[in-house]
């Protein structure tokens, strides 16, 4: 129950395109849900984030869309670049749990073609 | 600059063989944390620490020692390191809170125990 899964572990994409990655979870205890973008040979760093009492949230060309009812969310990055080539972790987290202690999916290696 | 600290970048070692890796911020955080990342795993929690002197168990916290005398520091020990415990390790942070809202992450440590 306390499992974020992310899929899909890979994705390829040309320049210009809207890569989607999904997470589903299962505790309706999770209030908080962020994205991390990780660089390789950098730590993972806050992308963007959302609560449960809306259904989008975008920056920039990053989006966050969030379906409470089917325990899923996913991000969206509009008109793709290669620089936004890096590994995304989405995360969960609940307020009562370990002082909001984030649950990490398994993350997806993004590769953004010229 | 705002940071968090992890040394050594690269540790090749052998089984048994005690070690330390050391983590320290300068961002006066009450919060701190060690993952490990493995491919297809994602981020998993080790040990964290909600304050000096306060610490408590992860998700993967098997042949992992921490310790949390002072607010900066936050070392991670492996008493006995054996090859499963090769791995990429983050230590990180964040500001006072129910919610982990922003984790500030290092640069990471590769380890190899052969």
């Amino acid at each position: 129950q306390q499992q974020v899964k992310q899929s899909p572990q890979s994705l390829i994409v040309q320049k210009g395109g809207i890569p989607i990655i999904n997470c589903a979870y299962e505790n309706t205890a999770f209030d908080y849900f962020p994205w991390y973008q990780q660089f390789p040979g950098k730590g993972p760093a806050l992308l963007i984030a959302i609560r449960p009492d809306v259904s989008e949230k975008k920056e920039g060309r990053f989006t966050i869309s969030f379906n409470k009812s089917a325990k899923q969310f996913s991000l969206h990055i509009m008109d793709s670049q290669p620089g936004d080539s890096a590994t995304y972790f989405c995360a969960a987290s609940s307020k009562g749990n370990q002082g909001g202690k984030l649950i990490f999916g398994q993350g997806t290696e993004l590769s953004v073609k010229p | 600059e705002a940071q968090v600290t992890q040394n050594p970048r690269y540790l090749i070692t052998v089984t048994g063989k005690k070690l330390t890796v050391t983590c320290s911020q300068n961002m006066n955080h009450e919060y701190m944390s060690w993952y490990r990342q493995d491919p297809g795993l994602g981020l998993r929690q080790i040990y964290y620490s909600m304050n000096v002197e306060v610490t408590d168990k992860g998700d993967v916290p098997e042949g992992y020692k921490v310790s949390r005398k002072e607010k900066r520091n936050f070392p991670l020990i492996l008493e006995s390191p054996s090859p499963n415990q090769t791995s990429l390790y983050f230590c990180a942070s964040s500001s006072p809170g129910t919610h982990n809202e922003k984790l500030f992450f290092g640069s990471g440590t590769q380890l190899s125990v052969l």
